[in-house]
């Protein structure tokens, strides 16, 4: 199975902040990898599919990049409805992974 | 729009067994390959099952293989999810999620439904 690793696990920002959570995938997945933001009761909410396509309705400061085994979703200048846990998924393999998310705090 | 709704979710002894349904609504619901995913309290994601838009093909996550069969009824736009022998760690709450591969990914979710194993 292909294992993904997220880092950090928390990060504590500030409104306004510009923040990267990196991902890593065990082994190649292409451009076959989306991001996720979940609050605490919710169901997750899709934001960036195929490393770097933005979801509809997704507001631009929001962005991803990377390919192969490497990727990373910025946020250009955090907002206070921003604050919340985000995962990566793979979707190159039929068996779905998803990293271990990181908490995006306010410091 | 698009619209996942599961039910089935409840309180079971160890050992017991549970269906969950997911009704669909809003896509083409044989066009698209369907997942559960589950988050256990204070935890993270974890996919547990997916299936081709025909059923002809199912994966399991290690841990509920044997144990779970998934299924769906394209003439009912509805998918589910038949839990036998549950054990206390498969408490959690369980997403439906229609998943495009080569595509956008798993990019519509239902609300969730608690599934608490306890005696």
């Amino acid at each position: 199975d292909i294992q993904m690793t997220q880092s950090p696990s928390t990060l504590s920002a500030s409104v306004g902040d510009r923040v990267t959570i990196t991902c890593r995938a065990s082994q190649s997945i292409r451009s076959w990898l989306a991001w996720y933001q979940q609050k605490p009761g919710k169901a997750p909410k899709i934001l960036i599919y195929k490393a770097s396509s933005l979801e509809s309705g997704v507001p631009s400061r929001f962005s991803g990049s990377g390919s192969g085994t490497e990727f990373t979703l910025t946020i250009s200048s955090l907002q206070p409805d921003d604050f919340a846990t985000y995962y990566c998924q793979q979707y190159s393999s039929y068996f779905l992974t998803f990293g271990q998310g990181t908490r995006l705090e306010i410091k | 729009e698009v619209r996942l709704v599961e039910s089935g979710g409840g309180l079971v002894q160890p050992g017991g067994s549970l269906r969950l349904s997911c009704a669909a609504s809003g896509f083409t619901f044989s066009s698209y390959w369907m997942s559960w995913v589950r988050q256990a309290p204070g935890k993270g994601l974890e996919w547990v099952a997916n299936i081709r838009q025909d059923g002809s093909e199912k994966y399991y996550v290690d841990s509920v293989k044997g144990r779970f069969t998934l299924s769906r009824d394209n003439t009912k736009n509805s998918l589910y999810l038949q839990m036998n022998s549950l054990r206390a760690e498969d408490t959690a709450v369980y997403y439906c999620a229609r998943t495009s591969y080569y595509d956008s990914g798993t990019d519509y979710w239902g609300q969730g439904t608690l599934v608490t194993v306890s005696s």
